[in-house]
């Protein structure tokens, strides 16, 4: 059983540069959350998609957009990528129709360098 | 706004030793609670949650939590740590039936052999 897959692991952009992090969810699962956790700080929440829409959003500036296909998987974009942005992205996962459909299940994340 | 604190940043124990981790979180409404734990080089795992019922919630790995409402708490507890429980933890809330979790900022637990 596929946990949450994430892609790439690592990578180093310019500032003022755009990025595509994507996430493959766990096998069943219909929900996708993304989450920045910066150097030394808990998960920040970014949005979620359900049914390829943005269900919620946190307070993350617009230049912080995704998008959910058909098959669950999604993509983050980032935009004009600022120093700050260097983080680790985390995807996660969850399955709406599930006992335990708020109980969330994390990707090993995608590690972002601003230079 | 909801915001979850931790108020230990970094726990050095030996092994055999008990462990308590804080966790306050403010928030008015409803909510379910969780531990998360991220091994070395692993990605954030749940260690154990609670939405309802008994306050005191068991989780893998001997882990333990008690959910004190009165407090707006929910503090981790293991009788006697182990090498292996090395790691970072995290709480985390969300509001009952919104799927947007909270984390504290994490605790890294550092148990000597």
């Amino acid at each position: 059983d596929a946990g949450v897959t994430q892609s790439p692991t690592h990578l180093i952009k310019t500032r003022g540069q755009q990025v595509t992090l994507r996430c493959s969810p766990k096998s069943g699962h219909d929900t996708v959350s993304w989450y920045q956790q910066a150097l030394g700080q808990g998960p920040q929440f970014i949005f979620q998609y359900y049914e390829e829409e943005e269900r919620q959003r946190g307070n993350f500036p617009d230049r912080f957009s995704g998008h959910q296909f058909p098959n669950y998987s999604s993509e983050l974009n980032v935009n004009a990528l600022l120093l700050g942005d260097s983080a680790l992205y985390l995807c996660a996962s969850s399955y709406t129709g599930a006992l335990d459909w708020d109980t969330i299940y994390f990707g090993e994340g995608s590690w972002l360098t601003v230079v | 706004a909801q915001s979850v604190s931790q108020h230990n940043h970094h726990v050095i124990l030996s092994e055999a030793a008990s462990l308590e981790l804080g966790c306050n979180y403010s928030y008015g409404g409803t909510v379910n609670l969780f531990w998360y734990v991220q091994y070395p080089g692993q990605h954030l795992q749940l260690l154990l949650k609670y939405f309802s019922g008994d306050p005191l919630v068991k989780g893998i790995k001997g882990f333990e939590a008690e959910f004190i409402k009165s407090k707006f708490s929910f503090n981790l507890r293991k009788p006697s740590v182990q090498w292996s429980d090395t790691a970072e933890y995290f709480c985390a809330v969300n509001a009952r039936n919104f799927n947007k979790f909270y984390f504290g900022s994490g605790t890294k637990l550092n148990v000597k052999p």
